[in-house]
């Protein structure tokens, strides 16, 4: 059973395009997040929702847009796609919201490739 | 300005051998600090410390904070090569988790 579970694995695309990557959790957890690890594994969160509470880092284009069906579920929105876009994102998820004590879950990672 | 510095970038060392890695921060509202073990995938958890002092152990890895100096150190004994992967540290702040840039540990047989 995946905990975290990330569609697609792989995605290359060109740039101007958008594309949707979608993220689900079956761990009954309230939060969930996006990451974006760069070539040189630079791990660093892009977003953070909990419970409606959407919590962004501010260094994120607007391009870039999570959006949460339900509590299991946090897909990211990427519109006219950049080289720059270019890594692997990884979707989290934890029991309880960032700023309290916790332990992250990681899926397996989409990795994105801009032409 | 909040960060995560990890030392060294990377480390090779012969099975058998004890490797200590480091993860100093400076992190406004500092609530937590966790290890992960990266591999070629998602990183996994190893270790979440939030009290100084404390150490927390699993098996050969075992982990302590030093909430004064703003540090944490990780100790893996007798390495195996299964033990080869990115060490990241990552710090919990008020709203926003961390990372450094890892330690790469390769150990050779």
């Amino acid at each position: 059973d995946t905990a975290v579970s990330q569609t697609p694995k792989y995605l290359v695309t060109q740039m101007g395009n958008d594309k949707s990557i979608k993220c689900e959790q079956n761990l009954g957890h309230d939060t969930m997040y996006w990451y974006k690890q760069d070539s040189k594994k630079f791990l660093k969160i892009m977003f953070s929702y909990n419970n409606k509470e959407l919590i962004i880092n501010e260094t994120v284009p607007n391009r870039f847009s999570p959006k949460s069906p339900d509590k299991a579920h946090l897909n990211l929105h990427i519109n006219s796609l950049e080289l720059g876009d270019s890594a692997v994102y990884f979707c989290a998820s934890s029991r309880l919201p960032l700023g309290a004590i916790h332990e992250q879950f990681f899926g397996p990672g989409t990795r994105l490739t801009v032409l | 300005e909040d960060k995560v510095v990890q030392s060294p970038l990377s480390l090779v060392v012969h099975e058998g051998d004890t490797v200590t890695l480091n993860c100093s921060y400076e992190v406004t509202n500092f609530r937590s600090l966790l290890w992960y073990k990266q591999e070629k995938k998602a990183p996994t958890f190893l270790f979440m410390l939030t009290s100084s002092g404390i150490e927390k152990k699993s098996g050969r890895l075992s982990s302590i904070l030093d909430k004064k100096e703003l540090f944490s150190i990780l100790n893996i004994t007798a390495t195996q090569t299964g033990d080869s992967a990115v060490y990241l540290c990552a710090v919990g702040g008020a709203n926003n988790l961390f990372f450094g840039t890892g330690t790469r540990l390769t150990v050779i047989p």
